[in-house]
């Protein structure tokens, strides 16, 4: 188990450019998450996804969002236009099983659009 | 919606006192409730955890428990000691569903 992995750590950009997130899950981990959250918060839902299909997404998840997982194994999330609102962690999560089994929490990115 | 509410926001205590964390749930269908601890730059790391079926669960120095009734779970840190500093979140899903719902946090403060 070498845990969940969230690449990069730190991203500081400019308002209106496009970034790209990356999380790769425990591997037995058939369902993986992305969260975000804000500063004196708790991560707040984005969206879900069961092997390769995105199963849900958040009302929070504008269309400026989009999130892939192309072969059920890691996890992209592209932000376009950002704006400084979106200025927050992003963390992503994994667990194997449904809602009765624990997520496990990658150490996130931080995104801070200027 | 489903809500989660945790209190207080922060809390200081004496290092060797205890400390305790209350949330209550609004889904009546939640039966899964993890304890989470985040510390500063990292994600959260699942501490402890309880299901509907239990009233109590213990590890060491940490407890819960829930009232399923009223809806209310709480998390207990005895003897706590300064590296117990740090971020708590209770959450609360389904069991057979996807999504966990998180409380907003307690900052906990032990003092040496």
């Amino acid at each position: 188990d070498t845990g969940v992995s969230q690449d990069p750590r730190h991203k500081i950009t400019k308002r209106g450019q496009n970034v790209t997130f990356r999380c790769d899950p425990i591997s037995e981990h058939n369902r993986l998450y992305w969260y975000r959250q804000t500063l004196g918060q708790g991560p707040e839902f984005l969206t879900y996804f069961q092997n390769e299909a995105q199963l849900e997404k958040s009302r929070l998840l504008s269309d400026r969002f989009s999130a892939e997982r192309p072969k059920g194994s890691f996890s992209t999330l592209e932000i376009q236009r950002t704006e400084q609102g979106d200025s927050a962690m992003y963390l992503c999560a994994s667990r194997h099983g449904t809602g009765g089994s624990p997520l496990h929490f990658g150490n996130g990115t931080r995104l801070t659009v200027t | 919606g489903e809500n989660v509410e945790q209190h207080p926001s922060t809390l200081s205590v004496q290092e060797g006192d205890s400390a305790v964390i209350k949330c209550t749930y609004s889904d009546s269908a939640s039966n899964y409730f993890p304890w989470y601890k985040q510390e500063l730059g990292k994600g959260p790391q699942l501490i402890i955890d309880i299901r509907s079926n239990v009233g109590e669960k213990k590890d060491q120095r940490i407890a819960v428990t829930l009232n399923k009734t009223a809806k209310h779970f709480s998390l207990h840190i005895t003897e706590t000691q300064p590296e117990d500093s740090a971020v708590y979140f209770c959450a609360a899903s389904e069991g057979g569903g996807f999504k966990t719902i998180f409380g907003a946090g307690t900052r906990l403060f032990v003092k040496a």
